[in-house]
């Protein structure tokens, strides 16, 4: 079966820099969500989006922002980038915003240096 | 805010123990609440979601259940094996206004089975 799909898995960027990563969804699926995983916590809910709109925003630093296109990818584009930026970001999918299990994808894990 | 609680934080079992762990919440304004196995490097595996109260759920070794009217969920591993280590968190979405479905993570119970 499809998974959701990240890319690119590894990026390694200088502070100050600019880095984008790319997020697509099961088929079928309206929904994605962006979570940040820093070293040694849970993941943290950055912003998610429903059929193409923004439909929630969580702890995003305004040096970032998403969007989802009209083939239901997403991108995280994240501007100055700084130290403490280094994390993994996975993205989600989903059917059903409530009822449905959130399948998350491999994860792009972003150093920043 | 949604406030998800996990115990215990880390559990050490031997090859073969039965386990439990216990994922508390608000049990105002419930709507789903989902399991999830978590390894290493690897992304968050979907283990159930469960959205009735008495709901029972299995697969494998692994079950959960769920209580809405009080406000927790368990999930259970029977006779666990090293390749149960991961750390195990539950989830819950949020519902109403514009935070539709986002998940809010309970902190984790690292699982750790030795052979």
């Amino acid at each position: 079966a499809a998974g959701v799909i990240q890319s690119p898995r590894h990026l390694i960027k200088e502070k100050r820099e600019t880095a984008t990563l790319k997020c697509y969804p099961i088929p079928r699926h309206d929904t994605v969500y962006w979570y940040q995983q820093g070293p040694g916590q849970d993941p943290q809910f950055l912003i998610s989006f429903y059929e193409k709109m923004q439909s929630d925003k969580g702890s995003i630093p305004d040096r970032f922002s998403a969007q989802q296109f009209s083939d239901y990818h997403s991108e995280l584009n994240m501007s100055s980038l700084e130290l403490g930026d280094s994390a993994l970001y996975f993205c989600a999918s989903s059917f059903d915003r409530l009822t449905d299990t959130q399948y998350f994808g491999p994860g792009t894990r972003l150093t920043v240096l | 805010i949604l406030n998800v609680e996990q115990s215990p934080q880390s559990l050490h079992v031997q090859e073969g123990d039965s386990t439990n762990f216990t994922c508390s919440f608000p049990s105002s304004n419930f709507y789903a609440l989902h399991w999830y196995r978590w390894e290493t490097a690897k992304s968050p595996e979907a283990l159930f979601v469960m959205t009735l109260n008495g709901d029972e759920k299995k697969k494998g070794r692994i079950s959960a259940t769920l209580n809405t009217k009080e406000g927790y969920s368990y999930l259970y591993i029977k006779g666990s094996q090293p390749e149960d280590s991961a750390t195990y968190l539950c989830a819950l979405p949020n519902a109403g206004g514009t935070s539709y479905g986002k998940l809010t993570f309970g902190q984790g119970t690292i699982l750790t089975v030795h052979p």
